[in-house]
């Protein structure tokens, strides 16, 4: 079965520094990854996704992951932080045979001055 | 437009009550899903619906039951209500067959049971 595992529950950044989250996946056929955030009291939104391709995705707000298969990562890294930044952040594999995102535990992103 | 949109955004209830949520898409998808996050954050799928027929029920208890009316609308009822059950419900959708569509959200349903 398909599954995604984020490294760490809470990350905190100061403003400017570089962001990076970490996803491992493990899946048995070519994956597609995906990474959601969800700020305070809102639903998910697609940030970036991999499908097939380039493996270094670019997405919204700034933010870039690369698929590395060789590693069975997919992290997400933003150059400069900024307060806005602020959320929770959601690595995500989608299941084929079974039409369904799975999700990570969530990876909660502190932006400090 | 609000593409996927979930009334009520909040809804507090006593245990034993019976409640729904409902969910309506505008993008034209065919496959719908209620998600489940608990206090801590995690996402768990309940239910998938693809063309109003079921696809997915991950083991949620039969007190929950999704309708689908139409491929647009994917509603939850939930039966006899558990403390449990306080929770952020998601509705999402996407187009079946399109693995590099995303899934689209909705603002969420946050349910309190007292």
């Amino acid at each position: 079965a398909q599954s995604v595992t984020q490294l760490g529950s809470h990350v905190s950044v100061s403003e400017g520094a570089l962001v990076l989250l970490r996803c491992n996946y493990s899946s048995s056929v070519p994956p597609y990854l995906f990474w959601y955030v969800q700020y305070p009291n809102q639903g998910l939104q697609l940030l970036l996704k991999y499908t097939t391709g380039a493996t270094l995705v670019k997405g919204i707000n700034g933010f870039e992951a690369e698929f590395k298969k060789s590693e069975t990562s997919f992290h997400l890294t933003k150059p400069s932080a900024h307060m806005s930044d602020a959320a929770e952040y959601f690595c995500a594999v989608f299941t084929g045979t079974a039409s369904k995102l799975t999700f990570g535990t969530g990876t909660r992103l502190q932006v400090t001055l | 437009d609000t593409a996927v949109s979930q009334t009520p955004k909040y809804l507090v209830t006593q245990m034993g009550n019976d409640k729904s949520i409902k969910c309506e898409q505008n993008l034209g998808h065919d496959t719908m899903y209620w998600y489940k996050q608990d206090s801590k954050k995690f996402l768990k799928i309940m239910f998938s619906y693809n063309n109003k027929e079921l696809i997915i029920n991950e083991t949620v208890p039969n007190r929950f039951s999704p309708k689908s009316p139409d491929k647009a609308h994917l509603n939850l009822h939930i039966n006899s209500l558990e403390l449990g059950d306080s929770a952020v419900y998601f509705c999402a959708s996407s187009q079946a067959g399109q693995a590099n569509t995303e899934a689209f959200f909705g603002q969420g349903t946050r349910l309190t049971v007292v």
